[in-house]
């Protein structure tokens, strides 16, 4: 069975633009979550969507956005971009009432 | 609320020589506990787990962690250390629902020397 995928793997963008991740769950998970990583704030929830609908997010400003996809497949968008939001976007996905989070390999942002 | 401390942000080994890396947590409500691995410029893959089964919990690669409640404890460790282990390990905690989310510690810099 196919991982969790993710693209682009590496984007650069400039302060002000907005961008768009993709992440493809596992087939037959229904539950997608994205995380931030950064040298200073280590990994960070962001949100979790599960068929179609936001369940929870984490601490972040409202340009962090996201939806998901009938096929599970969800897009993470953020606005606005700042230099701050260099990062490493994780997103992963589980079962339906499963408790295991498998990741994919990420999305390198650089924000110039 | 939940938190995750990971003590150490790298630990030096031997080759050959035992692997323990730290984790404490705190968690209002009984936990799930994990272990994720990061090798350079990839995902996290996981280590092992433990949801609320056997308390010492074997994983991939020869790593075993053992919960302690009394200790609020998630140690993991590995008998004999090998140049591959050399990655970076985040304990990470949720709650029975998970819909908040993993919250990981900062992670440890495992350093394997020869």
């Amino acid at each position: 069975k196919a991982g969790v995928t993710q693209t682009p793997r590496y984007l650069i963008k400039t302060r002000g633009q907005q961008v768009t991740l993709s992440c493809s769950p596992i087939s037959g998970h229904r539950s997608v979550s994205w995380y931030q990583q950064t040298p200073g704030q280590g990994l960070q929830f962001l949100f979790e969507y599960f068929s179609e609908t936001q369940r929870n997010k984490g601490n972040f400003p409202g340009r962090f956005s996201g939806r998901q996809f009938s096929n599970s497949r969800s897009e993470m968008n953020v606005s606005t971009l700042e230099l701050g939001d260099s990062a490493l976007y994780l997103c992963a996905s589980r079962t339906t009432g499963g408790e295991t989070q498998y990741f994919g390999p990420g999305t390198r942002l650089l924000v110039l | 609320a939940q938190s995750v401390t990971q003590l150490g942000s790298h630990v030096s080994v031997s080759e050959g020589a035992l692997v323990l890396l730290r984790c404490n947590y705190s968690s209002s409500v009984p936990p799930y506990l994990f272990w994720y691995v990061q090798y350079p410029n990839q995902g996290l893959q996981l280590l092992l787990k433990y949801t609320s089964a056997a308390t010492l919990v074997k994983g991939i690669n020869g790593f075993e962690a053992e919960f302690k409640k009394s200790e609020t404890s998630f140690h993991l460790t590995k008998p004999s250390a090998h140049m591959s282990d050399a990655a970076e390990y985040f304990c990470a905690v949720s709650d029975r629902g998970g819909a908040d989310g993993l919250t990981f510690g900062k992670g440890t810099h495992l350093i394997i020397q020869p």
